[in-house]
């Protein structure tokens, strides 16, 4: 158990419809990173938030956003979805910033949510 | 524009040989180099890391070892066990807790 935890495990839904994907970090972790992983592929990174700011931009769609709120959980909405979208989304969470002395950029993985659409 | 790419998408190895997975990045201002083990409807977990100031990390079974000029790292796990057989990425991120950058994966399949 990474202490990562992501909800729902398994999501179906249209295209055009829209959905959110929640991610509750590890405890003390303020980093916040989803990844996708479509079939076959690798995992890409999407976005990254840092104690409630948004901290790097990967390939992240603009029907998709995230934001990561107080308690330093996230959230991550897809909008308009097509049949591409279908995909493992991971979310991940890392040592907080200053402790430069542990940081070896392990990321801890949830056991992600799978999204199909119709 | 895949900055750290793993050529070899499957492997096959015999139990108790070595195994020898590869990665090759572009980006030299990375600082960190990791490896993650994925088994089928996990989330991937870490395995092992090396700094770039260091050519070599051991821990148990598994080292990496790092060639920066040839912006090179490999994964070596000795003995391999079945219970290895897993995908494997190589990842890398930069020193101010970057984005962690992931390769495709290689899928290793260990022989019993």
């Amino acid at each position: 158990d990474s202490g990562v935890t992501q909800t729902p495990k398994h999501l179906i839904t249209a295209t055009g419809q829209r959905v959110t994907l929640r991610c509750s970090p590890r405890s003390g972790d303020l980093s916040v990173y989803w990844y996708q992983q479509s079939l076959d592929q690798g995992l890409q990174f999407l976005i990254q938030y840092y104690n409630g700011e948004e901290r790097a931009k990967g390939n992240i769609l603009e029907r998709f956003s995230a934001q990561q709120f107080p308690d330093l959980h996230s959230e991550l909405n897809l909008s308009s979805l097509e049949l591409g979208d279908s995909a493992l989304y991971f979310c991940a969470s890392s040592v907080e910033e200053g402790v430069a002395s542990v940081y070896t950029g392990e990321l801890f993985f949830g056991e992600g949510s799978r999204l199909t659409v119709l | 524009d895949q900055q750290v790419k793993q050529n070899s998408p499957s492997l096959s190895v015999q139990e108790g040989r070595i195994s020898i997975l590869n990665c090759d990045y572009t980006n030299s201002m990375f600082d960190y180099f990791l490896w993650y083990k994925k088994y089928p409807a996990e989330g991937p977990t870490f395995l092992i890391s090396i700094s770039s100031i260091k050519d070599k990390n051991e821990d148990g079974r598994f080292t990496v070892f790092l060639n920066k000029s040839a912006k090179h790292l490999s994964l070596h796990i000795v003995p391999s066990q079945p219970g290895d057989s897993a995908v494997y990425f190589c990842a890398a991120s930069g020193t101010s807790y970057d984005k962690v950058i992931f390769g495709p994966g290689t899928s290793l399949s260990v022989i019993p």
